[in-house]
């Protein structure tokens, strides 16, 4: 069975440094995807970044970058110049091609210090 | 605005209770998911939903049932709450075979069973 690994429960960093949160995940599959979601106090789960398996270039959205390590099955999320409004709990994510379930990791929840 | 609606917030039930936790979608999705999030869990399939009155068991179906009678509907049925049906309730949505967007969530249920 696929599973999805987030080994940090908690992370904190200062306003304007960059963080990394860390992801793994275990499959057999060759093609698929990888998200990173965000979810703040408002509970609303938002789409950060996806990641398709095919692709060697690591997906970029603004300040949101990931490093894609296919062969050790890492995927994991840099934020860059944080920003108060970051602090929230991120969740990995992992989806077969042609399935539609996404297989959740265990969270991160981000401080952002002032 | 693209949603998916939860019909309510917050939701405080008795043990034993029948339970139902509503999900309507305005975006015409054929695909539709309902997790349960638990601190340290991440979040966990309970059942999904491919087509109109199709279902299918997820990852922690176990008492639960679900009803899909109409494409932008999605019910989570608890038959008889327990309190360890305590939790956070996410419904999501998703576009057919071979979208790869992500998901769209609803605002989530915090639901608890004393």
């Amino acid at each position: 069975a696929q599973t999805v690994t987030q080994s940090q429960p908690e992370m904190s960093v200062q306003e304007a440094e960059t963080v990394t949160l860390s992801c793994t995940y275990d499959t057999s599959e060759s093609d698929y995807y990888l998200f990173w979601y965000k979810q703040p106090p408002s509970r609303q789960m938002i789409l950060v970044i996806r990641q398709e398996a095919y692709k060697q270039q690591n997906a970029t959205e603004n300040r949101f970058s990931v490093n894609f390590q296919k062969a050790a099955k890492s995927f994991s999320l840099k934020i860059s110049d944080s920003q108060l409004g970051d602090a929230a709990m991120y969740f990995c994510a992992y989806s077969p091609q042609g399935a539609q379930k996404l297989v959740f990791g265990q969270g991160t929840r981000l401080t952002i210090n002032p | 605005d693209v949603k998916v609606t939860q019909s309510s917030r917050y939701l405080v039930k008795r043990t034993g209770e029948k339970v139902f936790l509503e999900c309507v979608q305005d975006m015409d999705h054929e695909n539709m998911f309902w997790y349960r999030q638990d601190p340290g869990l991440g979040l966990r399939l309970i059942y999904f939903s491919y087509d109109v009155k199709m279902k299918e068991k997820g990852d922690i179906p176990e008492g639960y049932s679900v009803s899909r009678e109409k494409k932008e509907r999605f019910s989570l049925i608890l038959e008889s709450a327990s309190t360890n049906q305590t939790s956070m309730y996410l419904c999501a949505s998703s576009g057919g075979l071979g979208f790869v967007g992500g998901y769209t969530f609803g605002s989530g249920t915090r639901l608890t069973v004393v």
